[in-house]
């Protein structure tokens, strides 16, 4: 199984709906990141979350940490076509007193279709 | 400030063939990452490096190697091409760990 699971795997939406995407991981959660990307592009940086509880706000989308649940959520407000692409978390392992030397753990992506 | 810049964009290889890619880093981050996205396994680490050394490496065969110059640009070479190399080559780079990771457009290699 997957270190990071994803869920949905896909969501097709309709422009104004609020969505959330989940990020659960099988092992200790340190630092989680969440990135959006195109088709074929690179990775946007979207938000960090460091601490247990966290949770980080930017134009209409929130993202949260729950450490005790190993769990990430993103959640979008008023979709809009722009928010459309691929949403992946990516974890850091090593910040409990050490440190990942580059390397993160991805999940798989949510697809996000956004209908105008 | 410019972002990370990966060159080239788009390449096509043969099968036995060798490969360099190119990554230069936000000016002032001294980590490299590059990783292998594949629709079927999605996106794997391969090395990072940092101050021209490599800390960390991911589960690759030998033929994939990387480099690091004293200006952070880094570099990494695939030899011997497999079809199963088709993929796009991303990197990223970080000031530190505690400021998270910036990553470029990728390069897309298609090794036919």
């Amino acid at each position: 199984s997957q270190e990071l699971e994803q869920s949905p795997q896909s969501l097709i939406v309709q422009e104004g709906k609020n969505l959330t995407i989940n990020c659960t991981s099988s092992k200790t959660l340190y630092g989680l990141y969440w990135y959006k990307q195109k088709y074929g592009e690179g990775l946007i940086f979207l938000m960090m979350l460091q601490k247990g509880g966290e949770e980080k706000s930017h134009e209409k989308i929130t993202a949260k940490l729950d450490e005790k649940k190993q769990q990430s959520s993103l959640h979008i407000t008023a979709s809009q076509p722009s928010h459309a692409g691929i949403y992946l978390c990516g974890a850091d392992r090593g910040h409990a007193g050490g440190t990942s030397y580059g390397k993160l753990t991805f999940g798989q992506g949510t697809i996000l279709t956004v209908h105008p | 400030k410019a972002g990370v810049t990966q060159t080239p964009r788009y390449l096509i290889k043969t099968r036995g063939q060798q490969v360099t890619l190119s990554c230069s880093p936000i000016s002032g981050h001294r980590s490299v990452s590059w990783y292998q996205q594949t629709p079927g396994q999605g996106l794997q680490f391969l090395f990072e490096y940092f101050s021209e050394t490599q800390r960390n490496k991911g589960n690759f065969p030998g033929r994939f190697s990387g480099r690091q110059f004293s200006n952070s640009r880094s570099e990494m070479n695939v030899s011997t091409l497999e079809l199963g190399d088709s993929a796009l080559y991303l990197c990223a780079s970080s000031a530190t760990e505690n400021y998270g990771y910036t990553f470029g457009s990728g390069t897309r290699l298609t090794v036919v």
